[in-house]
Parts: structure tokens; sequence; C-alpha cells
């Protein structure tokens, strides 16, 4: 497997809520609760946001939630507002090599 | 506050080397295992190599096993990364990466560009 699929882009409008999906195997996501995500605005480098499946680090807001059902992680972002367009990416703990990453997702706030 | 700073990319040949280099201040670095992260232009994020806190852990990915060597002077907080056998699709942003505990990557360089 060479990377976690999520969907191209995912679209909501301001106050909204948004969830990105990141499907794995029991390989990876499955199979362990080690699964974090990441935003990436254009030309910059990527922000932690979520860590061990739920978990925020200090400053991120907490609009921004995670969870996991089965070898499927998601990214869920209430209260959608401008500065969260950006790309999102899931990545995973993977017992063959280390990391994988998902295909990355565009979030557009309409 | 973590600080991460890239250094040593730039234009190489196909079969070419580069070697990378991090700094990186405001931890204690010894305590961190550290990683590399390569982003293609247009492309997603792509993990290419990892090393523990002691530099005796090393891992790679399959796209670069063999051909590049992770490694760290604890002694003056610095990380490598030494690409050899150069293809054109290693052509990437390179970011330095720190390792939080475990198996995430809690803070980033800005990253460096490297074009073969």
């Amino acid at each position: 497997q060479s990377a976690l699929t999520q969907p191209a882009s995912v679209s909501g409008s301001p106050g909204q809520s948004i969830t990105i999906s990141c499907s794995g195997s029991t390989s990876d996501v499955g199979g362990y609760n080690l699964v974090s995500w990441y935003q990436q605005h254009p030309g910059k480098a990527p922000k932690l946001m979520i860590y061990d499946v739920t978990n925020r680090p200090s400053g991120v807001s907490n609009r921004f939630s995670g969870s996991k059902s089965g070898n499927t992680a998601s990214l869920t972002i209430s209260d959608l507002q401008g500065e969260d367009e950006a790309d999102y990416y899931c990545s995973s703990f993977i017992s063959t090599s280390l990391y994988i990453f998902g295909t990355g997702t565009k979030v557009t706030v309409l | 506050d973590v600080n991460l700073v890239e250094s040593g990319g730039g234009l190489a040949q196909p079969g070419g080397s580069l070697r990378l280099s991090c700094v990186a201040s405001g931890f204690t670095f010894s305590s961190y295992g550290m990683a590399w992260v390569r982003q293609a232009p247009g492309k997603g994020l792509e993990w290419a190599a990892a090393i523990g806190g002691s530099g005796h852990s090393k891992y790679y990915a399959d796209s670069v096993k063999g051909r590049f060597i992770i490694s760290r002077d604890n002694s003056k907080n610095r990380l490598f990364l030494q690409l050899n056998s150069l293809r054109a699709d290693d052509t990437a942003v390179y970011y330095c990466v720190k390792e939080g505990h475990y198996y995430h990557m809690d803070a980033w360089g800005k990253g460096i560009t490297v074009t073969v």
C-alpha cells in the first residue's frame, strides 16, 4: 500500500462542519491508535493538528477533532472558517516501514 | 520554541549526490526521534527516513532505501540526510521533522528544495 486513501476535495460554507476520511488497513490505521492529521497552507510547511487519533496539540483550535472506526480515521472541522482552507493529510504508523501518509484533501470554504 | 532550519539543497545531476543538514533548537535534541519528509511539486507528503534519538535506529521508505542515509550529531543538534544516486523523481521539497512521543511529527522546518 503506497498511501492511505482520502477524498481529493471537501467543501463547506462558513459555520458548517465537514469531515475528511482516511482509509487504510489493519496494518496501519486499523491496527494502531497512531493516526495523526496535518494542515498545510499553500507554500507553507505542514502543521500537526491531531495525534494519536483524538489528541490536539496545545494551541490547536478545539474546532478540530479526530476519530477512528475500524480501518478508517476521520478529521472533523466544526464551525468552518476561512483560515481553515488548506490541504489536509492523515498519517499512520505502519508496521512494514514506519509512517504512511494519506493522499491529501483540499478543503475549500465556499 | 522549537526551530528547525534546513540547508544544503539545490540542483544535482541524475546519479549525483547532495547532503542535507538541519539544525535544531528549542528542545533536548537527543531525546527525540527525527525524520525527513519530502513533497514533490504539486504532490502529497511522503515520509523518507527516520532516526531514533540515540542515532542507532534508522528507518527508510522503500523508495529511498539503499540510496539515502540518515544520521545525526547530537553534540551539535544536527540532523543529516545524504542523498546518493539521485533520480529525477527525488525532486522535492525536503522537510526536517521532529517526532513527538510517538509516531507523529510535531514540528516541521520550512523545507529545502532539491532539484534533480
